[in-house]
């Protein structure tokens, strides 16, 4: 079982929809989440951390569920530019060293 | 501020050549990393550095050599390139060691014939 996982995707939603998904993680350990946006053949870029409590930034909420052990994305009223990759990023506990999900790809259509 | 950058931007080789990496930051950043990312795959570590003079494997370190030749550069060397080893290179620095805010570069893109 690969340490982190996504579905990913496309999601493929009209502006103004919401769009959420998950991303998965196999080492209960785990102390640290992120949630990367990349674009199209470019670098990655933190979007957000997700904190226990769960965070918002602006039409952006990260939940966290460490029961189930998965972390989640949503995005409010997509915008077009909003289209990207997804990653969710996972420290492995006893090291700090990030573990990358595959990614998540979203499409917001006009 | 240039951030993270790298060079090349793109590159070809041959089975067997060799070639360097190269990474710099100018963020007074005390940890820098070298990772691939492959379709399908998330980005993996190769290796990293926590501070200068200090390097250590990470998750796909074989095939590949590092130097921290400073703080501000990091390279990764190829001693002789293999097919599998064609893949979009990033570099990220952070401040810490807990790549808590880490900050990419542009990436290289190796393609091994």
């Amino acid at each position: 079982r690969k340490e982190v996982e996504q579905d990913p995707g496309p999601f493929n939603v009209p502006e103004g929809a919401t769009v959420a998904f998950n991303c998965t993680y196999s080492n209960s350990a785990s102390q640290s989440f992120f949630w990367y946006r990349q674009d199209c053949r470019k670098e990655p870029k933190l979007l957000m951390s997700v904190y226990s409590s769960g965070n918002e930034d602006g039409r952006f909420t990260a939940q966290l569920n460490r029961a189930s052990q998965y972390i989640s994305l949503l995005i409010r009223d997509s915008k077009l530019s909003d289209s990207a990759t997804y990653l969710c990023a996972v420290n492995r506990g006893n090291d700090y060293k990030l573990s990358f999900g595959a990614g998540t790809t979203v499409t917001v259509r006009a | 501020n240039a951030g993270v950058t790298q060079t090349p931007k793109f590159q070809v080789l041959k089975t067997g050549q060799s070639m360097t990496l190269q990474c710099a930051q100018d963020m007074n950043h005390n940890s820098m990393y070298w990772y691939r990312q492959d379709p399908g795959m998330g980005l993996r570590l190769i290796y990293y550095s926590a501070s200068e003079g200090t390097t250590d494997k990470g998750e796909v370190p074989n095939g590949y050599n590092v130097s921290r030749l400073n703080k501000r550069e990091f390279s990764l060397r190829l001693e002789s390139a293999a097919p599998s080893q064609t893949s979009v290179y990033f570099c990220a620095s952070e401040l810490g060691t807990r790549q808590e805010t880490q900050y990419f570069g542009p990436g290289t893109r190796l393609l091994v014939l």
